[in-house]
């Protein structure tokens, strides 16, 4: 069955770097577009970033652009997440998700908390 | 791009039939599609392209849309139904995808 575990989440500082992991398996990542959505606590869902399988094509929400990077590693079958100049706005946890074609979220994996230290 | 609104709550009794809404101000014929998320859990789609539902999602589940309204029918509601539900739509021109509020159903 279809499986997605994300893993690095943390407690960080603001202003810091952090490298999100997502590893896949249960189906061919290397032909999967995949996504990281996010929730911060007690809120709704908010769509982060795309990836193509073949890193060709990539978007990302305006609210992170120029700051958070998606990538992956299809040898891996690992997705990733790098987020520099974090804030406390982006608290969340982050998901990782498989792309279904017509432009939907078909598999989630459970998330992984970025939270920052008071 | 799009502002996707839904109801906060919606309430219903056990076995009664429950919809949840998701305007825009214009679809564009874009699919809709909906999510399931229990307390502590991840999300679940439950209904894709607007009214297709994913194996292993009970035919309670469906949907459908007319003009700037989408819906998110269950019928004969079940107590393991409440949760939080969340419509979605992508924007294929700027490749952005765009989530609804949230709706919490509630079972009395």
């Amino acid at each position: 069955q279809v499986q997605l575990v994300e893993s690095g989440g943390r407690v960080v500082q603001p202003g810091t770097s952090l490298r999100l992991s997502c590893t896949a398996s249960g189906f061919t990542f290397a032909l999967s577009p995949m996504h990281w959505v996010r929730q911060a606590p007690g809120k709704g869902l908010q769509w982060v970033a795309f990836i193509s399988y073949d890193e060709k094509k990539n978007s990302c929400a305006d609210s992170v652009r120029g700051r958070f990077t998606i990538s992956r590693d299809n040898s891996k079958n690992t997705l990733y997440l790098q987020m520099s100049s974090l804030s406390v706005e982006d608290t969340a946890v982050y998901y990782c998700a498989r792309d279904r074609a017509g432009g939907s979220f078909e598999n989630w994996g459970q998330g992984t908390l970025v939270t920052f230290s008071s | 791009s799009y502002v996707l609104v839904q109801p906060p709550s919606v309430s219903v009794a056990p076995g009664k039939t429950a919809s949840i809404t998701c305007g825009t101000t214009d679809f564009g014929g874009e699919s809709v599609h909906w999510y399931q998320q229990r307390p502590g859990q991840a999300p679940v789609q439950v209904i894709f392209d607007t009214s297709d539902r994913p194996s292993g999602v009970p035919e309670r589940f469906s949907g459908s849309k007319s003009g700037n309204t989408a819906t998110l029918t269950i019928s004969r509601v079940e107590a393991g139904d409440e949760a939080d539900y969340y419509c979605q739509v992508w924007d294929g021109v700027i490749d952005h995808w765009f989530f609804g509020g949230g709706t919490k159903l509630t079972v009395l």
